[in-house]
């Protein structure tokens, strides 16, 4: 079973500011990785797929990199809206196709 | 309008079963997997498992196996997730989702359900 970590478990950051939201998984995915936002109450929102492609409708300030074991979303200029949990997801060959335990991004 | 709409909370006592569904219009329902994710209280998400309308093929997460059921009926376009041996470590929110951007893909789910909240007491 391929485990996925993130880091940190929290950031606390400004409106503004960049931020760099990192996955690492315990075993090559390639590039099959997908990144989601979570906000109180809701349902998960894809934010990314295949490791750097934007879920439709996805603001150009998020971009997501890496691939095989270490990967990293960017949101490079941070917005009220985007303080939230963001979890990564493993989707290669094996089952199960695992999150990581999120990070959230909370309001400095 | 691509929509996925599960059934109301449930209340189940320790080791009762529950059956969740989950139905879906808006899109060729055979055409994708149905994935279920479950998240305890303030906990992550937990993929549990898919199928696949068409055929009815399941993947589960082994430590599921024998004790969940995911199910789809064609002919109601509805999804299924039956869990028996009910603990109080089941109670969480099931979610069901469906990657649309293409066919039978196994992550990167961009329509979401909007949850149901099992509780065990």
């Amino acid at each position: 079973e391929i485990v996925m970590t993130q880091s940190p478990a929290t950031l606390s950051l400004s409106p503004g500011e960049r931020a760099t939201l990192s996955c690492r998984a315990s075993d090559n995915v390639g590039t099959n990785l997908a990144w989601y936002q979570q906000k109180p109450g809701q349902a998960p929102r894809l934010l990314i797929y295949d490791a750097s492609t934007r879920a439709t409708g996805i603001p150009a300030r998020f971009s997501g990199s890496g691939s095989g074991t270490d990967f990293t979303l960017t949101i490079s200029s941070l917005q009220s809206a985007d303080f939230a949990v963001y979890y990564c997801q493993q989707y290669n060959a094996w089952p199960p196709y695992s999150f990581g335990q999120g990070t959230k991004l909370e309001l400095k | 309008e691509v929509l996925l709409v599960q059934s109301g909370a449930e209340v189940k006592k320790p080791g009762a079963a529950v059956k969740i569904s989950c139905k879906v219009s808006g899109y060729t329902f055979i055409d994708h997997y149905i994935h279920w994710v479950r998240q305890a209280p303030g906990k992550g998400l937990e993929w549990m498992g898919l199928v696949h309308p068409e055929d009815g093929e399941t993947i589960e997460t082994e430590k599921f196996q024998n004790r969940v059921y995911m199910t789809a009926d064609t002919s109601t376009d509805t999804a299924y997730m039956e869990v028996t041996g009910l603990t109080s470590d089941d109670t969480a929110i099931y979610y069901c989702a469906t990657a649309l951007r293409g066919m039978r893909l196994l992550g990167g789910m961009d329509v979401w359900g909007q949850g149901t909240t099992v509780t065990v007491s």
